[in-house]
């Protein structure tokens, strides 16, 4: 079975920082994985895909993530956080069919 | 173009009541999937459809049932409503299966009272 764990259900930034939010994923073929941002009360927004073509995938509103198989990771990062970053981030493996297995999710809270 | 579209996007029930949420894909998009998110969890997958035929079930009781029509749109019943299925069902579309990216429309809220 596939699954993925985020680390830190909350991380905190200040304006201008460095975003990380961790995620790791199990999977016994090579993975299709995702990023979707989910602002409150709204639905899911994909950010970015990783499907083998690159390790480091660039998404949308400057993040990016690089798909690394020996510590079998897929951390997003942002290299300057702005206030409208502040949400929800969910990392996800893509299993047959449309299945997506989510992680619990992480908070993002940027600060001025 | 339009992106995924669901309906309706609030609706409060009563235990033991009936529900149908309805999910129209990506134009184009012949796969529609449907989550249940529990407030303050990560989305749980419930059904997948391909082509109007199930492909997927998660581990969801037998009062949910989906299905998909000809032209690819899909509705989720969930019947003898629990407290419990209070969530944001979000319906999901792509146009084929594995690796294809897939969309989320904005969900459906569901109080159940």
């Amino acid at each position: 079975a596939q699954s993925v764990t985020q680390l830190g259900s909350h991380v905190s930034v200040s304006e201008g920082a460095l975003v990380l939010l961790r995620c790791n994923y199990s999977s016994s073929v090579p993975p299709y994985l995702f990023w979707y941002v989910q602002y409150p009360n709204q639905g899911l927004q994909l950010l970015l895909k990783y499907t083998s073509a690159a390790t480091l995938v660039k998404g949308i509103n400057g993040f990016e993530a690089e798909f690394k198989k020996s510590e079998t990771s897929f951390h997003l990062t942002k290299p300057s956080a702005h206030m409208s970053d502040a949400a929800e981030y969910f990392c996800a493996v893509h299993g047959g069919g449309n299945k997506l297995t989510f992680g619990t999710g992480t908070q993002l809270k940027v600060e001025l | 173009d339009a992106g995924v579209t669901q309906s309706p996007t609030h609706l409060i029930k009563t235990r033991g009541q009936h529900v149908t949420l309805r999910c129209s894909p990506i134009s184009g998009h012949k796969s529609v999937s449907w989550y249940q998110q529990v407030l303050g969890q990560g989305p749980q997958f419930i059904f997948q459809y391909y082509e109007k035929e199930e492909r997927g079930r998660g581990n969801f009781p037998d009062r949910f049932s989906a299905r998909q029509f000809p032209n690819y749109s899909s509705e989720l019943n969930v019947n003898a409503l629990l407290l419990g299925d209070s969530a944001l069902y979000l319906c999901a579309s792509s146009f084929g299966q594995l690796g294809n990216t897939i969309y989320f429309g904005e969900g459906s809220w569901l109080t159940v009272v």
